[in-house]
């Protein structure tokens, strides 16, 4: 069955990076787009990025853009997600997303998700 | 401030039915496929609805969806304790060149 887990949270103080990874299995991992989604304490779902399933495009929210960096190991059935200069409304569970209904410019939604990790950001 | 519009909360009490809305615009939902997620805090959220109106397997037909031009609704009929949850459109945005959603629907089964 398909299985998304993903690692690599902690606490972090506001400036510093912090690399998250999603293990996926189940499923041949190099035919999928995938998807990282946020959710901070008391908030709702937040999309953050998009890799296509060869990692020949990606997608970033605004609000992370130019901090973020999503990537893929095809070999490793890994995802990943670079974050640096992390702030405080970073904070959130951090889930990945196996992407469905893909096109050449857009994947329609999520059949798959990850529990989830928590990156928390204070000092 | 969401990019879809989703009320706050909504309750029934075990077999009513009750509807969600979700309220977005031309270039997401107008554009693309309304999609329904179930989240149960602290466990993975949960595929309910996808391309407006698709049941992925497993899912009870007691939840239906559906759209008409840029707005969208989930039904839950037959209301149960255990849908008790947090429920989120989401659609993928053309201007945004990313997926939105709504700011969540809390159920509660009184």
């Amino acid at each position: 069955q398909v299985q998304l887990v993903e690692s690599g949270g902690g606490v972090v103080q506001p400036g510093r990076s912090l690399r998250l990874s999603c293990a996926a299995s189940g499923f041949t991992f190099s035919n999928f787009g995938m998807h990282w989604v946020r959710q901070a304490p008391g908030k709702g779902l937040e999309w953050v990025t998009l890799i296509w399933f060869d990692g020949s495009k990606k997608f970033y929210a605004d609000s992370v853009k130019g901090r973020f960096t999503i990537s893929r190991d095809n070999s490793k059935s890994t995802l990943y997600l670079q974050v640096d200069s992390l702030r405080a409304e970073d904070t959130a569970v951090y889930y990945c997303a196996r992407a469905r209904a893909c096109s050449t410019t857009r994947c329609q939604y999520f059949d798959y998700w990850g529990q989830g990790t928590l990156v928390t950001v204070s000092s | 401030q969401s990019v879809l519009t989703q009320p706050p909360s909504a309750s029934g009490t075990p077999g009513q039915r009750v509807t969600i809305s979700c309220s977005g615009s031309s270039s997401n939902i107008g554009s693309n496929t309304v999609n329904w997620y179930q989240h149960l805090p602290g466990t993975a959220p949960k595929l309910l609805i996808y391309s407006n109106n698709q049941r992925p397997s497993g899912v009870p037909d007691r939840f239906s969806g559906s759209k008409s031009g840029t707005s969208a609704s989930l039904a839950i009929s037959g209301l149960q304790s255990e849908d008790e949850a947090d429920y989120y459109c989401a659609a993928w945005d053309d201007s945004l060149n990313g997926v939105v959603f709504g700011g969540g629907t809390k159920l509660t089964v009184l």
